[in-house]
């Protein structure tokens, strides 16, 4: 079935330094979503990547969705203390289901 | 961001008792709901579609009759864990989705510990 790789597994960072993170697929995803999950809660949406080469951003944050349709990648610029979790790629298969499917997860830690 | 709330955040039962948390769409009419459950540093895995007016849709592996979902209203799904066991210990997490759309808005979720 489908996949989605994320990577890398784990990042443990200076506070102030940028992160990069990203998703790839062996299959075309047409929307690319990124959340972020907080210890103890639900992910949340941050970022929603709809069309092949689009560049978005929300804040600190900036997501492009690849041309191939199977990547995606994440970066967060001058980290902070609270931007510690969980970040996930998401995407919905095949089908036309609604349902999505989740990358492993990429674990931040930010050191102040 | 779309809202969606679970009740409760924790509960903590016996085994063979039964539990039931409650997931609502607060901004939006939902005829669609999720439900994933999430073990410890894991990404979340989809137990079941909720379909308002119908019968869940569940994920192979996952059984129906040990996890009850009901989605009577647009606003508002069920998930029931019957005769829980020690092993269903985990983070359930339940998503809305509006309209067509694609992007899921995803609960808070409900710890549950079965002693």
């Amino acid at each position: 079935g489908q996949q989605l790789n994320q990577s890398p597994q784990s990042m443990f960072i200076q506070e102030g330094e940028d992160v990069s993170m990203n998703c790839t697929s062996s299959s075309i995803f047409n929307t690319w979503l990124w959340y972020k999950q907080d210890p103890g809660e639900g992910p949340v949406l941050l970022i929603a990547l709809y069309k092949a080469g689009e560049l978005t951003s929300n804040g600190r944050l900036t997501a492009q969705f690849g041309i191939t349709r199977k990547d995606s990648f994440l970066n967060i610029s001058a980290s902070i203390p609270s931007d510690v979790g969980i970040y996930f790629c998401a995407g919905p298969p095949s089908g036309n289901t609604g349902k999505l499917i989740f990358g492993q997860g990429t674990t931040l830690q930010v050191k102040p | 961001g779309a809202v969606v709330s679970q009740h409760p955040s924790r509960v903590i039962c016996k085994s063979g008792t039964s539990v039931k948390i409650e997931c609502r769409s607060l901004d939006f009419q939902a005829t669609t709901m999720f439900w994933y459950r999430q073990f410890p540093k894991q990404s979340l895995m989809l137990m079941a579609t909720s379909n308002e007016g119908s019968k869940a849709t569940y994920e192979q592996g996952v059984e129906k009759d040990k996890f009850l979902i009901n989605h009577a209203s647009l606003t508002l799904s069920t998930l029931t864990v019957t005769s829980a066991h020690p092993e269903d210990s985990s983070f359930y997490i339940c998503s809305s989705v509006r309209g067509t759309q694609e992007t899921q808005y995803f609960g808070p979720g409900t710890r549950l510990l079965v002693l």
